[in-house]
């Protein structure tokens, strides 16, 4: 199975609130990413966790703050956000490194809308 | 700066082979590509992915230019279900990046 599952699917938040995005694997995968996609543009990597330790920060913004409980779960707590934070946010797995020939497994998305 | 560089749109015809090019100049000799594809509304596929040989699985092939510089997905029967946008990507060493392609999207007529 190979799955990551994501909720909410769409989310629509005002600028003040404060939502949280959810990531499920069950793949026994150690790596965990983040992903922001705007419209016809490739994902843009945001947050690496490996072991469960934040291995990398794309210098995103501090509105945003991911979290992982666990090693099947992945979190990106969402605070005073902009509407041009609005995009589609693609959570990943992958058994190991992407530069040792692992693949990473995308999970569908969560359409998220600032207004 | 490590570019990996795609033609914007193709169109094939259904149950015709597609060829997809992908321009990566600058890869290193441990630099993996993978190919994944993205349908409408939904996360990218993984698709397949190379070394230095070509590959085969049953979604497509990959066929890596000798000086790696560059590389081709193949489709070999095109059918209204591979209408998606096709990223090719490359890894970069000692990292867990993905350098991912400007995608092309292909579409497929009837």
């Amino acid at each position: 199975d190979t799955e990551v599952t994501q909720t909410p699917k769409h989310l629509v938040m005002g600028m003040t609130n404060k939502k949280s995005l959810k990531c499920e694997q069950h793949m026994g995968h150690r790596a965990m990413y983040w992903y922001k996609q705007k419209a016809k543009k490739p994902p843009e990597l945001m947050f690496v966790y490996s072991y469960e330790k934040l291995s990398i920060n794309e210098s995103v913004p501090s509105r945003f703050s991911p979290e992982c409980p666990n090693s099947s779960l992945l979190n990106l707590h969402l605070h005073a956000l902009q509407p041009e934070d609005s995009a589609l946010y693609l959570c990943a797995s992958s058994q190991g490194t992407p530069y040792s020939g692992n693949t990473i497994y995308f999970g569908e998305g969560s359409w998220l809308t600032v207004v | 700066d490590a570019k990996t560089t795609q033609p914007n749109s193709m169109e094939s015809n259904e149950e015709e082979p597609v060829h997809l090019p992908c321009n990566h100049s600058t890869i290193s000799g441990t630099d993996y590509i993978h190919w994944y594809r993205q349908l409408p509304s939904q996360g990218p596929e993984y698709v397949i992915h190379g070394l230095t040989s070509n590959v085969n699985n049953r979604m497509a092939s990959l066929a890596i230019a000798e000086d790696r510089k560059s590389s081709t997905l193949i489709l070999h029967r095109a059918t209204l279900r591979d209408a998606a946008v096709y990223y090719c990507i490359r890894t970069t060493s000692g990292t867990y990046k993905y350098i991912f392609g400007t995608g092309t999207r292909l579409k497929v007529l009837a």
